[in-house]
Formats: C-alpha cells, structure tokens, sequence
C-alpha cells in the first residue's frame, strides 16, 4: 500500500440499507477526514479524526457514523441509506491537525449510488 | 458563515497564462491551499499561502492578500494537461478546511 486506499471503488445501494466505506492509510498520519463532493459544491466534511481513539462532527455528519480503533483505518458507516447520499465519498489523511501548513493527501474516492 | 468564492468555469489558450481568483470570508484564518482535481479523480496538493505574497513553484504561482481575502492561482504556459478543477481551501480558527467549489479550467488548443 502506498498512500490511501479506499473500498469499493464504487456501489449501487438501495435505499435503507447499510454500508461501510473503508480508508486505509500507510503513513502513519495522526489525522484523518471523510468528505462527500457533490457537483457544484465543494468539498463538505462528514467527520473527522485528530488521533487514533477520537472522532469530531463535520459540517454533515447526519446520516454518517465513524471510528477511528488504530491509526491506519478510519471507516465509514451509513446507517440507513438514503437517495440524498448519493455522492462521491473521499477519504484524506494530513501529518496532525492544529498546526498550519499540513496538507491533506486524498485516497481515490467512493463514488456511492443510493436508489 | 464561512463562505469562499471562485468562478465556476474559465477557459484559456494552450500556451496561454490564465488566473483563478479566490475570496474568502472564515472564522479565523490559518492558511490557504490550491488543489488540482482532474476529472475522476481526487484532489492534489498544488500551493499553500499564510503570509502575504506571492509563492511560485515551476509554472504554477498562487498568491494571498489576508487584509483583502484574496488570493489567485496563476498558471503560466498551458498545457492541455492543466484541463482540471482548481479549488481553494481555507483553514480556519480550528484548523479545518473550508471549500469553494472549485474553478473548471477548460484548456483549448
């Protein structure tokens, strides 16, 4: 593994459903962060992670739960999907949060279907 | 509210120099970053801004005036391979990244 890597590439899910998207990331990075993109609209973050063992609310976390057990994996999990989460789901990683300066590196993306 | 603004689309000349403008209204200010997104793809790490001026990098320069909330990425002889999006991100009091939606950059021969 080299960077971040995401599963699946994409998924066509009905609706009510449940789903995890998977992130796995090789770089030893502190933080890490879920996104949805939708077009028109920039980057929006769902959740996010400063270290291994905690998990903070983005701007829309509803519909969307996370953990963060160990510092490579930072999964996420829709409940109970629904059509509205239709999107393309990235994951990113950064060195640590708090500090300026610290890019965010991306994983391919999840590009989610939800009829 | 946090607001960023960029032009939704721009088209420029193979060869060509083009500039992508960026305002920003945030609680609080740490930085700001340019990324490229091809088409399908996820966002790169293009230039990072938090003093006044201008930061260049090859054919790629980006520059911030924090008193104006501004910046611009400029991008210098064009190449087709430059057909992307171009998004402005702004880190605020809490070190998070805020969006614009990001500039499609059309490139025509």
């Amino acid at each position: 593994i080299a960077g971040i890597t995401q599963a699946p590439t994409s998924q066509i899910l009905a609706a009510g459903r449940r789903m995890t998207l998977r992130c796995t990331q090789d770089m030893r990075h502190n933080a890490m962060y879920w996104y949805r993109q939708d077009l028109g609209l920039g980057l929006r973050l769902i959740h996010y992670s400063n270290t291994a063992g905690t998990t903070g609310k983005g701007e829309v976390p509803d519909g969307y739960s996370v953990s963060r057990a160990n510092t490579d994996d930072f999964p996420l999990t829709l409940a109970s999907a629904v059509p509205s989460q239709t999107s393309v789901y990235f994951c990113a990683s950064s060195e640590t949060v708090g500090s300026s300066g610290r890019e965010q590196f991306f994983g391919p993306g999840t590009r989610l279907t939800v009829l | 509210g946090q607001n960023i603004d960029q032009p939704t689309e721009m088209t420029a000349t193979e060869g060509a120099i083009v500039q992508i403008n960026c305002t920003y209204q945030t609680s609080g200010f740490n930085g700001l970053f340019w990324y490229q997104q091809h088409a399908g793809e996820a966002p790169t790490f293009l230039s990072y801004n938090v003093l006044d001026g201008l930061e260049e990098k090859g054919r790629f320069s980006s520059f911030l005036s924090r008193s104006k909330g501004y910046s611009y990425l400029l991008l210098k002889e064009l190449q087709m391979k430059d057909s992307a999006s171009y998004l402005c991100a702004v880190t605020d009091s809490n070190y998070q990244l805020i969006w614009g939606a990001g500039t499609k950059l059309i490139i025509k021969p």
